[in-house]
């Protein structure tokens, strides 16, 4: 079955010591997520890719890096983690029907990483 | 910028029907989605309307009112099952889906 793939499900990193999260996707979308969810709250956009093309939100802090070596794969960098970097962390895809944006309408999220920071 | 209101907690018995309502305020609007999240898993797409109306997806529709900026979940014959948390989404412009802070459903005996 077509699907998102995250791995490892369960992460324990310690404070400040980088951690890398990864995203797998046999949908062969074109836009890759990466969202940060912490408990009882939204999903929070980080950035997300268009292909190669990367898009930054403005609130995303420099301690969150991402890399897309190809269509299938997409990398969450976490390269000091802090305490308050403790969350879910969601990939999701999606192939817009139209145009770059346009009639957008789905997401598909894959099981998520919950991140423990020691 | 955009935003989105949505209640934060709703409680239903099982069996009854439940609405849960969204507003939002956005510039360039496509469309307003609906995801369901039960704890510990990930959003599940529930729907989108791009156009005024009600659409309907068996026990679940949504509804969308693009002149007052509103839309609304609705579910019926409520399940256990159905406890969960539920996000509206608006699409708009050249930017990825927003989404509201969720609803937290919880269904009742």
């Amino acid at each position: 079955d077509a699907m998102v793939i995250q791995n490892p499900r369960y992460q324990v990193t310690q404070f400040g010591k980088p951690v890398t999260l990864s995203c797998s996707q046999t949908l062969n979308h074109n836009v890759m997520y990466w969202y940060q969810q912490k408990s009882s709250q939204a999903p929070k956009l980080l950035f997300h890719y268009y292909d190669k093309d990367f898009n930054n939100e403005a609130d995303t802090p420099d301690n969150f890096q991402s890399r897309r070596p190809n269509t299938s794969f997409c990398f969450l960098d976490i390269r000091s983690p802090g305490l308050g970097d403790a969350a879910m962390y969601l990939c999701a895809t999606s192939k817009p029907t139209s145009g770059r944006w346009a009639l957008y309408n789905e997401q598909f999220f894959g099981p998520g990483t919950r991140l423990t920071v020691l | 910028g955009q935003s989105l209101e949505q209640p934060s907690e709703v409680t239903a018995v099982e069996g009854a029907i439940v609405q849960i309502n969204c507003t939002y305020q956005t510039s360039g609007f496509y469309g307003l989605s609906w995801y369901q999240q039960h704890d510990g898993g990930a959003p599940t797409f529930l729907s989108y309307n791009a156009l005024d109306g009600l659409e309907e997806t068996g026990r679940f529709s949504s509804f969308l009112s693009r002149s007052d900026s509103y839309g609304y979940l609705l579910l019926q014959e409520l399940q256990m099952k159905d406890s969960a948390s539920y996000f509206c989404a608006v699409k708009s412009g050249n930017t990825p889906l927003v989404f509201g802070k969720g609803t937290r459903l919880s269904v009742i005996a």
